[in-house]
């Protein structure tokens, strides 16, 4: 069966400090897979989004950045944390077509 | 893009009452619509999901409809219980463009017992 994997589950940095956050899926190929972010009390919005190895689709401008260096491997990253960045990131995966997604455990991220 | 809205935001009833949650669509092409029940600093999981060639899908006391004229679906829950207490969140997504699910702004749910 499909398992995903995000690290590290909390993660508390000084503003201007760079991020890496990763996520990996075992037991499947070329799933798409995603990054959201959530406020506290709030939606999910969508950052970035992967059909396959080196191709990212970013939804919303920011100081973030995604890559997808393997085919089950999608990281999450920036050169320098602002304080609007901090919120709950999660990611997720699903196979190809109107399938459902299925979310990581995420990475609550505190930036001080 | 798609645009999905949904009602309530905060839906409070007594334990073995019935919760309605409805959601709207603004994109005729998607077809398919899952909904997600989010625990407190948990994962959004899988409840249910309907795709846009069926009216109704039913799972025990979990139960989806969807009116594709209309352009809106709901989630129903019958005899709540205090664990059912969550933020629900509705999505939609079409077989092309972003290949990514649209989700609603989410309703929290409270069970009172």
């Amino acid at each position: 069966s499909q398992t995903i994997h995000q690290w590290p589950a909390t993660l508390v940095q000084p503003v201007g400090s760079p991020l890496s956050l990763e996520c990996t899926v075992e037991g499947t190929s070329n799933p798409n897979l995603y990054w959201y972010r959530q406020a506290a009390g709030r939606g999910l919005q969508l950052l970035f989004y992967s059909v396959g190895i080196g191709q990212i689709s970013s939804e919303v401008p920011q100081n973030l950045s995604a890559s997808r260096p393997q085919d089950r491997q999608f990281i999450l990253s920036s050169k320098k944390l602002l304080l609007s960045d901090s919120g709950f990131y999660l990611c997720a995966w699903k196979l190809q077509g109107n399938k459902p997604q299925h979310f990581g455990d995420g990475t609550r991220l505190s930036i001080l | 893009g798609e645009n999905v809205e949904q009602h309530p935001s905060t839906l409070s009833v007594q334990e073995g009452d019935s919760a309605v949650i409805k959601c709207t669509y603004s994109d005729s092409a998607s077809n398919y619509f899952p909904w997600y029940k989010q625990e407190l600093g948990k994962r959004p999981q899988l409840i249910i999901d309907i795709r846009s060639n069926v009216g109704e899908k039913k799972d025990q006391r979990i139960a989806v409809t969807l009116n594709k004229t209309a352009k809106h679906f709901s989630l129903h829950i019958t005899e709540t219980q205090p664990e059912d207490s969550a933020v629900y969140f509705c999505a939609a997504s079409t077989r092309t463009g972003r290949r990514a699910l649209t989700f609603g702004s989410g309703t929290r749910l409270q069970v009172q017992p």
